[in-house]
């Protein structure tokens, strides 16, 4: 049983677009929701996170948008770059405890 | 230079073999992780440890087991595997509370 989802599983966009991943979570107690960025052979890292007393936030190209009662959030990167090509996983987690549960990963492919 | 080194980082091995994952961190962090990661599934907690006397089992612990020799080592060991065993599993490192995690380069590992 996932407790979070995430979707698409991949994702192709072209140059300059905006590319959308969506996740959802069923566990009303998580209260921090990162996204991490992985390149091919390389662990994965911390990209942007998020907490639910906000609804947006922003760093550069990418945003987290948090809809709490519909217990949902996406990751949108504007002005898609083939830098961005990567897979990108959500996750949540609750308290201080750092038992982050992750989505099943996005596949983003930018094409030139 | 890595942070979180895990060696190897490439192993086949047969059914039925022990075999053990080194991560060592120069980080300095307390807490130490061990995630595995499979197609559509995302990252899995196997277990983690807040510090060098404390082992906890994560999602999926079952088959495997670990020790944390020092606050900078932690090795994963399966004791006898089997084919379903086959993924890429990553080492972590953070510090207390909901502070990024901090993964190494991956093993890839296939039980044939």
């Amino acid at each position: 049983q996932q407790q979070v989802k995430q979707s698409p599983q991949s994702l192709i966009v072209q140059k300059g677009g905006i590319s959308i991943i969506n996740c959802a979570y069923e566990n009303t107690a998580f209260d921090y929701f990162p996204w991490y960025q992985q390149f091919p052979g390389k662990g994965p890292a911390l990209l942007i996170a998020i907490r639910p007393d906000v609804s947006e936030k922003k760093e550069g190209r990418f945003t987290i948008s948090f809809n709490k009662s519909a217990k949902q959030f996406s990751l949108h990167i504007m002005d898609s770059q083939p830098g961005d090509s990567a897979t990108y996983f959500c996750a949540a987690s609750m308290g201080a405890g750092n038992m982050l549960t992750f989505g099943g990963g996005t596949r983003l492919m930018v094409k030139p | 230079d890595a942070d979180v080194t895990q060696t190897p980082r490439n192993r086949i091995t047969k059914t039925g073999k022990r075999i053990m994952l080194e991560c060592s961190q120069t980080k300095g962090h307390d807490r130490m992780y061990w995630y595995r990661q499979d197609p559509g599934l995302g990252l899995r907690l196997i277990y983690y440890s807040f510090d060098v006397k404390d082992i906890n089992k994560g999602e999926i612990s079952d088959g495997y087991s670990v020790s944390r020799q020092a606050q900078a080592k932690f090795s994963l060991s399966l004791e006898s595997a089997i084919p379903n065993q086959t993924a890429l599993y990553f080492c972590a490192t953070s510090r207390q509370g909901n502070s990024p995690l901090h993964f190494g380069n991956g093993t890839r590992l296939t039980v044939t």
